[in-house]
């Protein structure tokens, strides 16, 4: 059982269109953080959020925490071809001791792909 | 400032061999992750160090150990390889604050013939 469910698995859209990426658990966070990753290389930290109900923004990305911290998204405005690439939530659970503690736990990644 | 740098990019061993995995973190950051992205299953958490110690180990067998040095540097070892272990290797460094803010490096591909 995946404790972080990411959806969709995959996505393919035309330049210009708009997106949203999910990311559902029925474990509460303390935190979670949304990756991007390129092929081969490591994943690059876009945002960490913290705060239930909590709305970053980075340019045409936005990010959002669930009221209960369960669950957040990811939304992309007029997407672009330089926004293709893998996108990783990864959630903490903050619990000291015991099996989580220290570890980020990761969904299963939505590869977007857009096309010009 | 420079990221966390992982070395080397890629290596090559054949099954029963050992590997040795190098990271170093972000200047201040105390503590380093690994994880295993091996393909179609996600990245999988592995160690955990810090300050010198380790504070937690993923669901992985012993073969599967680390340390880290008095520089917070960390190295990873696999022993008596399997092809299975063919996958992405990456170190993360952070704070060890409540929010656990992890910084990836660019990984270390390990190929098992």
């Amino acid at each position: 059982t995946q404790l972080l469910e990411q959806s969709p698995q995959f996505l393919s859209i035309q330049e210009g269109e708009n997106l949203t990426v999910y990311c559902n658990s029925s474990s509460v966070f303390s935190s979670l953080q949304w990756y991007r990753q390129e092929p081969g290389e490591g994943p690059v930290l876009l945002v960490t959020v913290v705060t239930g109900g909590e709305v970053k923004k980075l340019k045409r990305l936005t990010f959002q925490f669930g009221d209960a911290r369960k669950d957040s998204s990811l939304h992309i405005t007029a997407a672009q071809p330089g926004d293709t690439g893998l996108y990783l939530c990864a959630g903490y659970l903050g619990k000291a001791g015991g099996t989580s503690y220290g570890k980020l736990t990761f969904g299963q990644g939505t590869i977007l792909t857009v096309h010009p | 400032e420079a990221g966390v740098t992982q070395s080397p990019t890629h290596l090559i061993k054949t099954r029963g061999q050992q590997a040795t995995l190098r990271c170093s973190p972000i200047s201040g950051h105390t503590s380093v992750y690994w994880y295993q992205q091996a393909l179609g299953l996600g990245l999988q958490f592995l160690l955990w160090y810090d300050e010198g110690e380790e504070r937690n180990r993923g669901n992985f067998p012993p073969r599967f150990s680390g340390r880290q040095f008095p520089n917070y540097s960390s190295e990873l070892n696999v022993n008596a390889l399997e092809l299975e272990d063919s996958a992405l290797y990456l170190c993360a460094s952070g704070l060890w604050v409540s929010y656990n803010e992890q910084f990836f490096g660019p990984g270390t591909r390990l190929t098992v013939l």
